[in-house]
């Protein structure tokens, strides 16, 4: 297995277009994870699946953000009507539940992809 | 929900030196886990360590080394002897009852030849 896989890994778009990007996690992982990461800070949280099912979605998951994960392997996170303020790198991470603690996550992340609005 | 400083937004060394990064967590969970992640310049976040609330014992796996303590709700992390290879942002993270992890905003570690 070659890890997490983002496609594309770049990518620049004029305001008010759409983008999508696709994740393939590792394949015995049924959770995965999107998260956002702008310049000098941290990653935050936007969304997660077990399987195909979406479980939690952040306040910053705005309406213009969907998520999808059909047939609980690859996921694919659209953003509509792209804004400035959604530059930043889009990175997915996956693991796989075991039955321990919720907490105990060790994600395995994807080298991420980055989104240039002009 | 948790919360995670790394007050320390920059920090340089010269190679050999040893290098210990701040972080301190909220939480209100008793049960919560604490993670070290790396991430160098291609951009993917590599784990390194994990601590579980209830393990205050502090460890050394090869040049790394963290210091747990609950009291000062404080989970440092250190590597010891850097290498040029080494730097990178490092970010302390929690997680506990929430599913997903917290991330602080990153300690970048340069190691100057």
């Amino acid at each position: 297995d070659t890890g997490v896989s983002q496609d594309p890994r770049h990518k620049i778009t004029k305001r008010g277009q759409n983008v999508t990007f696709r994740c393939d996690p590792i394949s015995e992982h049924n959770r995965l994870y999107w998260y956002r990461q702008t310049l000098g800070q941290g990653p935050e949280f936007l969304t997660y699946f077990q399987n195909e099912a979406q479980l939690e979605k952040s306040r910053l998951l705005s309406d213009r953000f969907s998520a999808e994960r059909p047939k609980g392997s690859f996921s694919t996170l659209e953003i509509q009507r792209t804004e400035q303020g959604d530059s930043a790198m889009y990175l997915c991470a996956s693991r796989k539940t075991s039955g321990g603690h919720t907490g105990a996550n060790v994600l395995t992340f994807g080298a991420g992809s980055r989104l240039t609005v002009l | 929900a948790q919360k995670v400083t790394q007050a320390q937004t920059e920090i340089s060394v010269v190679e050999k030196e040893d290098v210990t990064l701040d972080c301190v967590y909220e939480t209100r969970d008793t049960t919560y886990y604490l993670f070290w992640y790396k991430q160098p310049p291609s951009g993917e976040l590599v784990f390194l360590i994990r601590r579980n609330s209830f393990d205050e014992q502090n460890e050394i796996s090869g040049r790394y080394s963290w210091n747990f303590q609950k009291s000062t709700s404080s989970f440092n992390f250190t590597i010891t002897a850097s290498q040029v290879v080494d730097s990178a942002v490092y970010f302390c993270a929690a997680s506990g009852s929430a599913r997903q992890l917290t991330f602080g905003s990153g300690t970048q570690l340069t190691v100057l030849p």
